[in-house]
């Protein structure tokens, strides 16, 4: 079946530094591979996405490529925030056994970012 | 602007009790998905639906039950043959897998 593997955390970073949080996945067939953000008591956030090999997802200054040689989505950004405390979720969507197109979201189990000033 | 409302945003369930959380959408889309999150073990898949009156379970389906009756509501009941209900329930809607989710804002229920 599909799963997804995230570094462990927590993650605590001073602000400006750079961060790197690791993503590998295990998919059958050509999956498309999300980054999505959850602050405290909210639901989860689209942060970027890529739907193909070599693919670059961005937005708000993070990024993530989509490597299918090394099954790797890792997230990426130059220099961090206070504000971008939080916890992060790789995720990937498969499309169903009926081959419909709205497939199923398998995530990773979080990666808790705390960046201080 | 369009999304997805859940509620209520804290629920209590006595135990022996059925509780019924709400999931309302108003994007047109056509998928929804219910999950579960627990600390430390991301989110699982509880039930989806891809179609009105149409639903499949997902990998953690056992003592909840789900409806879908019409395009904007996905209502979700956990019954009281789940052992372990507390936990943070998360709503989701998508017209297209390469599209992305969209997700509510999520009801924490506890037992007490």
């Amino acid at each position: 079946g599909n799963s997804v593997t995230q570094m462990e955390g927590p993650v605590t970073l001073s602000e400006e530094a750079f961060l790197t949080i690791n993503c590998t996945y295990t998919a059958t067939g050509y999956p498309s591979l999300f980054w999505y953000v959850q602050y405290p008591g909210e639901g989860l956030q689209l942060l970027l996405k890529a739907t193909k090999a070599d693919d670059k997802g961005s937005n708000k200054g993070f990024e993530a490529t989509y490597r299918k040689e090394t099954t790797s989505f890792h997230l990426e950004k130059g220099s961090v925030q206070v504000s971008d405390s939080a916890v992060y979720f790789c995720a990937l969507s498969d499309v169903t056994a009926g081959g419909t197109s709205y497939g199923k979201l398998t995530f990773g189990q979080g990666t808790i970012l705390t960046v201080h000033p | 602007d369009g999304g997805i409302t859940q509620s209520p945003k804290y629920l209590f369930r006595k135990e022996g009790q059925n509780v019924t959380l709400s999931c309302e959408q108003n994007l047109n889309h056509d998928a929804m998905y219910w999950y579960r999150q627990d600390p430390g073990q991301g989110l699982r898949l509880i039930y989806y639906s891809q179609i009105v009156n149409d639903f499949q379970k997902g990998d953690i389906a056992e003592g909840y039950s789900v409806s879908r009756e019409k395009k904007e509501s996905f209502p979700l009941t956990v019954t009281s043959a789940q052992k372990n209900p507390t936990a943070f329930y998360l709503c989701a809607s998508t017209r297209e897998r390469s599209y992305g989710y969209t997700f509510g804002s999520g009801t924490r229920l506890t037992v007490v």
